[in-house]
């Protein structure tokens, strides 16, 4: 079956832009989630849905970030005014309440 | 509060030697799941295994294998004879069913298999 699909796969933008990335979960799946890895680190936990809701939207790192999803399904996370230290990867997982996470390929993310 | 510890940030071995990546949680649920993540240089997480905490029993898969101890609080994992195919990062990761849907990472541990 498919997987959990994001895109776009790679973006550049410039410094000041808005950007949105977007997240297709696994069908049926009713959590879905956002994390963003820098450069050889490790996963930061920014926001996550369980079905159109957020319960938890502690990681967001500042206001100019933001995520909604829809029906239950896709979900969009939007960046305000990029700055160079938005410059990651954004991974999206997706599950079934608090049992696995299966996760896309990301988008990586440069900023100029 | 719940909590993934990896302390084992960089661990490199030569090829057919056997390694075991060290897993440690905190939680004062007793119901929750425990889980292992492949991140190889391409990028894409893949999930490997998943136990729940009532389930105790070791388990082989392959060159694979995993053994948890609730007394220790711990989930190991151990590749026997690696391959430089396992080199990678490795996430060891908890979900508990009283936090709603969060999942809790460790910082992750860089395998490098050396040919």
């Amino acid at each position: 079956g498919a997987g959990v699909s994001q895109s776009p796969s790679n973006k550049v933008t410039e410094k000041g832009k808005d950007v949105e990335l977007r997240c297709d979960p696994i069908s049926g799946h009713t959590a879905l989630y956002w994390y963003r890895q820098s450069l050889g680190q490790g996963l930061e936990f920014l926001i996550y849905f369980q079905g159109n809701s957020a319960p938890d939207k502690s990681g967001l790192p500042s206001d100019r970030f933001s995520a909604e999803r829809t029906g239950g399904s896709v979900s969009t996370l939007t960046i305000q005014r990029t700055q160079q230290e938005d410059s990651a990867v954004y991974l999206c997982a997706s599950s079934i309440d608090w049992e696995t996470q299966y996760f896309g390929p990301g988008t990586r993310l440069l900023v100029l | 509060a719940q909590k993934v510890t990896q302390a084992q940030t960089e661990i490199s071995v030569v090829e057919k030697e056997d390694v075991t990546l060290d897993c440690v949680y905190e939680t004062r649920d007793t119901t929750y799941y425990l889980f292992w993540y492949k991140q190889p240089p391409s990028g894409e997480l893949v999930f490997l295994i998943r136990r729940n905490s009532f389930d105790e029993q070791n388990e082989i898969s392959g060159r694979y294998s995993w053994n948890f101890q609730k007394s220790t609080s711990s989930f190991n994992f151990t590749i026997t004879a690696s391959q430089v195919v396992d080199s990678a990062v490795y996430f060891c990761a908890l979900s508990v069913l009283n936090t709603g849907n969060q999942f809790y990472f460790g910082t992750g541990t860089s395998l490098t298999v050396i040919p």
